[in-house]
């Protein structure tokens, strides 16, 4: 089975900085990984398809990029509705979520 | 809009059997694939497997076959039963709409997600 990593697992950043968190596969999942959002109390919601494909309503700060191994969500300028855990899963195999990254304030 | 909504008890004995249902409403269980995910205390999120509403399922393979999912179109209902459980099994389990097409090509992710239901394995 394919074992996702997240790093880090915790990140303190601030309003406006620019974040990346990174995901690895231990296999090759070609592009077929999605990131999501969750905040306290509330369901996952969905970012990003396809390693880079933003879904719809999402906005255009967040991007995601890689493929094989090593994958990027990247938020260009932090906002305060930012803060929230983020988790990336594979659908190359079954389905596999990495174990988080949260995103603190600084 | 879709709603899911988990049931089932909160509380079940090592090595019985837990069982979970999860109502849809709102919209069709027809056309999507519906998973079952867990999350146990201070961890992170692991799938436990999904069926189609043609009833087709897949599992996770960690799980040794304790997992059975089913569906009941004409209930709009899919469930979970974990056999053998032990304290490990305790977590929140989330039900969940797992996309439409089995091409990964067509994939946007897990979309709609219950509120979650606490199951305690203790004696």
């Amino acid at each position: 089975d394919i074992q996702m990593t997240q790093s880090p697992s915790t990140l303190s950043a601030s309003v406006g900085d620019r974040v990346t968190i990174t995901c690895r596969a231990s296999q090759t999942i070609s592009n077929w990984l999605a990131w999501y959002q969750r905040k306290p109390g509330k369901a996952p919601k969905v970012l990003i398809y396809k390693a880079s494909s933003l879904e719809s309503g999402v906005p255009s700060r967040f991007s995601g990029s890689g493929s094989g191994t090593e994958f990027t969500l990247t938020i260009s300028s932090l906002q305060p509705d930012d803060f929230a855990t983020y988790y990336c899963q594979q659908y190359s195999s079954y389905r596999t979520f990495g174990q988080g990254t949260k995103v603190e304030i600084k | 809009q879709v709603q899911l909504q988990e049931s089932g008890p909160g509380l079940v004995k090592p090595s019985e059997t837990l069982s979970l249902t999860c109502t849809v409403s709102g919209g069709s269980i027809s056309g999507y694939y519906w998973s079952w995910i867990r999350q146990p205390p201070g961890k992170g999120l692991e799938w436990i497997g999904y069926v189609h509403y043609t009833g087709n399922t897949r599992y996770n393979p960690t799980l040794k076959s304790r997992a059975t999912i089913s569906v009941d179109t004409s209930k709009s209902q899919f469930s979970l039963k974990l056999s053998a459980v032990t304290a490990a099994d305790t977590a929140v389990y989330y039900c969940v709409r797992d996309g439409s097409s089995p091409s990964n090509h067509d994939y946007h992710g897990m979309d709609v997600w219950g509120q979650g239901t606490t199951v305690t394995v203790s004696s």
